[in-house]
């Protein structure tokens, strides 16, 4: 089946350590993006990515990193330099303009 | 920025109609009014897009406003599963653009 697959589904991150969440989509879409969601808030925007090898930042890219080398994935790692990492991380994908956008189911981050 | 503002929360009862407005005054002609929802701990689902015209699917209608500063989302019959945060974003037609979604309203369904 199609869509997108983020892992790991929960996390435990010791504080001071790096972690890579990961989402890959077989939905042959160009764009991809990450969100950020703490509890009862919305979505903030990570970082997106519009075509391979190119990326551009969102709202809150202080203490993340992508990289987009290849068209069905684009991870996300999370820094020791991001101060407040505890949240629920969704990965999304869409094709051209205009048309909808596909989330994953999301990947908790617990920082202990 | 979102450019869309909407209401932070929304009661309904069960069964009954559900307006849920967002305001979008800066949208560009290119702009599309697409409709997302979020169940707890899941990732948003699509409800709803439009460009002009008014539209219907079997989960909600959109209604646009004529100067489309302004759309509605209408869930005909509310019922408990509709109970989820309801995001209004704009996305353009062309490009492949950031999609920043706002707080969204809260939609809480009495029985």
């Amino acid at each position: 089946d199609g869509g997108i697959t983020q892992s790991p589904k929960y996390l435990f991150r010791k504080e001071g350590q790096n972690v890579t969440l990961s989402c890959e989509q077989n939905l042959n879409h160009d764009a991809m993006y990450w969100y950020r969601q703490d509890p009862g808030q919305g979505l903030r925007l990570i970082y997106y990515s519009q075509i391979v090898n190119d990326f551009q930042k969102g709202d809150i890219a202080e203490g993340y990193s992508v990289s987009r080398e290849k068209k069905e994935s684009f991870p996300l790692t999370v820094t020791s330099a991001q101060k407040n990492p505890t949240a629920f991380y969704l990965c999304a994908s869409r094709t051209g303009g205009g048309n909808t956008i596909y989330f994953g189911e999301g990947s908790w981050l617990t920082v202990v | 920025d979102a450019k869309t503002t909407q209401p932070n929360s929304m009661e309904s009862n069960e069964e009954e109609p559900v307006h849920l407005p967002c305001n979008h005054s800066t949208i560009s002609g290119t702009d599309y009014i697409h409709w997302y929802r979020q169940l707890p701990s899941q990732g948003p689902e699509y409800v709803i897009h439009g460009l002009t015209s008014n539209v219907n699917n079997r989960m909600a209608s959109l209604a646009i406003a004529e100067d489309r500063k302004s759309s509605t989302l209408i869930l005909h019959r509310a019922t408990l599963r509709d109970a989820a945060v309801y995001y209004c974003i704009l996305s353009t037609q062309y490009n492949n653009n950031d999609m920043r979604f706002g707080a969204g309203t809260r939609l809480t369904v009495k029985p």
